[in-house]
């Protein structure tokens, strides 16, 4: 039981676009949710947070939103560039700071 | 200053052996992680260290796995009898205290494990 899901495997966006990654998730308890970013080859790296006190957080090129009522948050990067291809992860922290991961979600920007 | 390094890299072994993959977190980081991700999908939690202690290992598949963290820093991630579904990239993470929501946690660039 996927408790945090990604239902788009792959997206292709122009350079210079908008790319909007989409997540959503189930277990209403979840109050925190996190985006990852990886390259192949090393390790997932932290983008970008948001509490779910908020429905929105900017950071840049970066901002998350999050619809509590739909369980649902999405990520969109505006503009988009070359350097923003990668898996991206959308998480939620549970106890601990335990992180429950969706499937991950690839980004292709192309030039 | 350096971040989370994890030993090997790669690591080919045949089915029944015993791996041990070892995790150097941050400096000063109390929390430590361990995950397995599979190809094609995304991280899942293995084990949680808070200091030398393992406070929730409820990840562990079964009990050949098993981690330790000796002296509340580097950890040892052990695997017993491997089989060919162990197969998968393992990823450490640190971060400072663990408990806290805002505590952003660092990963290492995973040891990639083949049974073959």
């Amino acid at each position: 039981d996927q408790q945090v899901k990604q239902n788009s495997p792959s997206l292709s966006v122009q350079e210079g676009r908008i790319s909007i990654l989409n997540c959503d998730y189930t277990n209403s308890m979840f109050d925190y949710f996190l985006w990852y970013k990886k390259y192949p080859a090393e390790g997932p790296t932290f983008l970008i947070s948001i509490s779910s006190i908020k429905d929105k957080n900017e950071d840049g090129r970066f901002t998350v939103f999050l619809n509590k009522s739909a369980k649902h948050l999405s990520l969109h990067i505006v503009p988009s560039q070359p350097g923003d291809s990668a898996v991206y992860f959308c998480a939620a922290k549970g106890a601990w700071g335990m992180l429950t991961f969706g499937g991950g979600t690839r980004l292709m920007v192309k030039p | 200053g350096a971040g989370v390094s994890q030993t090997p890299s790669n690591k080919v072994t045949e089915k029944g052996k015993y791996v041990e993959l070892r995790c150097d977190p941050i400096s000063g980081h109390t929390a430590l992680y361990w995950y397995r991700q599979s190809l094609g999908q995304g991280p899942e939690f293995l084990i949680y260290f808070q200091g030398t202690g393992a406070a929730d290992d409820s990840g562990l598949p079964n009990d050949r796995f098993f981690a330790v963290r000796p002296e509340g820093s580097v950890s040892t991630l052990k695997i017993q009898r491997t089989e060919r579904g162990d197969s998968a990239v393992y990823l450490c993470a640190s971060s400072l205290s663990g408990g806290a929501r805002e505590d952003t946690q660092y990963f290492g660039p995973g040891t990639r494990l083949t049974v073959l």
